[in-house]
């Protein structure tokens, strides 16, 4: 069964570092999207992205967070100088379509623990 | 304001016990979509299944079932027979034709004991 990868799975930074977490969404979606969880907290949305462009953004999603499709595989989201805070578990998820519709089923990988010392 | 709430945030049952957990969701859509996820311990999201706002007809799907109450706003989740493999978190999550993404609730914690 086809699935969403993520790499790596865990990585440690040290603050103000650049990171990229890479995934591979499933083959025939759409529509990608990164999630985060801070450590025993709920699922909150990042950002949205089809047709190489951001759909919907959250207010956590600053100028420090940057996503890109730099292939026809992989989708990556980079945050540029991290700081403490950003410590937590990121999720790629890929989609058919878009998120409010009826093929919207959200599938998600296994997740990067991002932890910044 | 919260768009899914989960009041519950830990259960603890015994093994072949039922547990169901509740989820109270709020939304202007008139069309929407209601999913269960699963986190097990080793922290992936697992999809289990979906409800659509236009369907109020409640499924069963081997040991779980899930009660969608449009006239209430909730969409709870029952497993039945518990087994030790369920103890996961669980979490409820809504979408809107409105926006791009999935709102989750807090999630619950379910331990079963063997």
């Amino acid at each position: 069964e086809p699935e969403v990868t993520q790499t790596p799975s865990h990585q440690v930074t040290q603050m103000g570092q650049e990171v990229i977490l890479r995934c591979v969404p499933i083959s025939n979606h759409l529509y990608f999207y990164w999630y985060r969880q801070i450590l025993g907290q709920k699922v909150e949305f990042l950002v949205s992205f089809y047709n190489n462009e951001i759909s919907e953004k959250s207010e956590i999603f600053d100028d420090q967070f940057s996503v890109e499709r730099p292939d026809g595989s992989n989708f990556t989201l980079k945050i540029r100088s991290t700081k403490l805070e950003d410590s937590a578990m990121y999720f790629c998820a890929s989609s058919v379509a878009i998120a409010g519709t009826s093929t919207d089923t959200q599938y998600f990988g296994p997740g990067t623990r991002l932890t910044v010392l | 304001a919260q768009k899914v709430t989960q009041a519950q945030t830990e259960i603890s049952v015994v093994e072949k016990e039922d547990v169901t957990l509740d989820c109270v969701y709020e939304t202007r859509d008139t069309t929407y979509y209601l999913f269960w996820y699963k986190q097990p311990p080793s922290g992936e999201l697992v999809f289990l299944i979906r409800r659509n706002s236009f369907d109020e007809q409640n499924e069963i799907s081997g040991r779980y079932s899930w009660n969608f109450q449009k006239s209430t706003s909730s969409f709870n989740f029952t497993i039945t027979a518990s087994q030790v493999v369920d103890s996961a978190v669980y979490f409820c999550a809504l979408s809107e034709a409105s926006d791009y993404k999935l709102s989750f609730g807090a999630g619950t914690t379910v331990t079963v004991r063997a």
